[in-house]
């Protein structure tokens, strides 16, 4: 069985600074995918990023990149220059062999002007 | 088109009623999801249908029904619900190619469910 923890229940950033969103994980597989996804408070999940199990690179995208250490299994959220509309409620996911598809407990982030 | 779309946005039904949910995607995706939020929770995955097959189903109560009439068509029927079961609930798809771990789920907006 798969496992997502989210240890940070909610974050503070001041607008402008970077800020770094904790995820780690529990798997048997050898090969899975990890997904951040930000959800604000209309409700509509948004993907962020993708890290592959095999990629030997962090994955960036824009101002967010994932910083992935296999070998501790965690897969951290940075994002860069944090924005007002950076708001949300952020989660963790993981996708291993098969179709299933799971999220951690999330993170909800506040950004402060 | 890279939309899934779910109605009605917004449910509102009594513990006797039946109701259906409806979700549809033209991406050609293969896979199709429903999950349940409650609020300040993750979403929590109920049902996958993989190829119009029911894949997985998470011991999810008999009074939520899953149907996969077609590949871009997901509806879930709802019968004799409790108020616990009132929350968001999300459909979402993916491309589903056998083995690939980096589909990412696309997401409907939801249909925020109240049951009284």
């Amino acid at each position: 069985a798969q496992k997502i923890t989210q240890t940070q229940p909610g974050m503070f950033v001041q607008e402008k600074e970077a800020v770094t969103l904790d995820c780690t994980y529990d798997t048997s597989d050898p090969s899975y995918g990890l997904f951040w996804y930000k959800q604000p408070s209309s409700g509509e999940m948004i993907f962020l990023i993708y890290q592959g199990s095999y990629d030997q690179q962090n994955a960036t995208e824009g101002r967010y990149s994932l910083n992935f250490q296999k070998a501790r299994k965690s897969a951290n959220l940075v994002i860069s220059a944090s924005q007002l509309g950076d708001s949300a409620m952020y989660f963790c996911a993981m996708r291993a062999t098969g179709n299933q598809f799971y999220f951690g407990t999330g993170t909800s982030l506040t950004v402060i002007p | 088109d890279t939309e899934v779309t779910q109605t009605p946005k917004h449910l509102v039904m009594g513990m006797t009623n039946k109701k259906s949910l409806k979700c549809e995607q033209h991406m050609g995706h293969r896979a199709m999801y429903w999950y349940k939020q409650k609020a300040k929770k993750p979403p929590e995955l109920m049902f996958v249908y993989s190829y119009e097959k029911l894949s997985i189903n998470e011991s999810v109560p008999s009074r939520f029904s899953p149907e996969c009439p077609n590949s871009s068509l997901l509806n879930l029927h709802l019968h004799a619900l409790q108020p616990e079961d009132s929350a968001l609930y999300l459909c979402a798809s993916s491309l589903e190619k056998t083995g690939t771990v980096n589909e990412k789920l696309f997401f409907g907006s939801g249909t925020q469910l109240s049951v009284l």
